[in-house]
């Protein structure tokens, strides 16, 4: 059974580009998460998806935007980016939305800001 | 608001030696409690979680976890370290309908 694919996984953009990273959940799997990994901040809540309905959501300006699509592969969305976003952003998936079932991550993408 | 600490930022243990990665919470309800780690480059792996039931918790590649309900920890713990355990391990609470939160993390060194 395939994991957790992101892509991709290193990226270099300017500041003030946008950047899109993708993930593909685990077969079967309908919920989707999103972390930002920095090592000042640790681990991030971004977002939450459960078949293509936002579920919960992070403190995190609304620069950052995210959505699932009918087979639960999910996308999020930088604009505008900053020195500060430099960071790994980490997608989880899990079977369902009932909270119990454990996260299965992504390897992540490494964005890095110039 | 929900909130994971683990108090120690690294943690050092000699091989063969039992070790324990602490984790306290605070949350309102009766929380989902994980254990992921995280080695280098990598994403982060599943160890175990407590959902109800049997306060100690079995899960992989040796590693326990004891539930203590009054004292709101989930103490990680292994009996004997191995060096290949030495990795980022991090706590995490998620209430009911509420999103995963983790913890700062705890660098464990398992010395030969």
């Amino acid at each position: 059974k395939a994991g957790v694919t992101q892509t991709p996984r290193y990226l270099i953009k300017t500041r003030g580009q946008q950047v899109t990273l993708s993930c593909s959940p685990i077969s079967g799997h309908r919920s989707v998460s999103w972390y930002q990994q920095t090592p000042g901040q640790g681990l991030q809540f971004l977002f939450e998806y459960f078949s293509e309905t936002q579920r919960n959501k992070g403190n995190f300006p609304g620069r950052f935007s995210g959505r699932q699509f009918s087979n639960s592969r999910s996308e999020m969305n930088v604009s505008t980016l900053e020195l500060g976003d430099s960071a790994l952003y980490l997608c989880a998936s899990s079977l369902g939305d009932t909270g119990y079932t454990e996260a299965f991550f992504g390897q992540g993408t490494r964005l890095t800001v110039v | 608001a929900q909130s994971v600490a683990q108090p120690e930022d690294q943690v050092n243990v000699a091989e063969g030696n039992p070790l324990t990665v602490k984790c306290t919470y605070s949350v309102s309800g009766n929380p989902y409690l994980f254990w992921y780690v995280q080695y280098p480059n990598r994403g982060l792996q599943f160890l175990l979680k407590y959902i109800t039931g049997d306060n100690l918790v079995k899960g992989s590649y040796g590693f326990e976890a004891e539930f203590n309900k009054s004292q709101t920890s989930f103490h990680l713990k292994k009996p004997s370290a191995l060096v290949s355990d030495s990795a980022l391990y991090f706590c995490a609470v998620r209430p009911p309908a509420r999103q995963l939160t983790f913890g700062s993390g705890t660098q464990l060194t398992v010395l030969p």
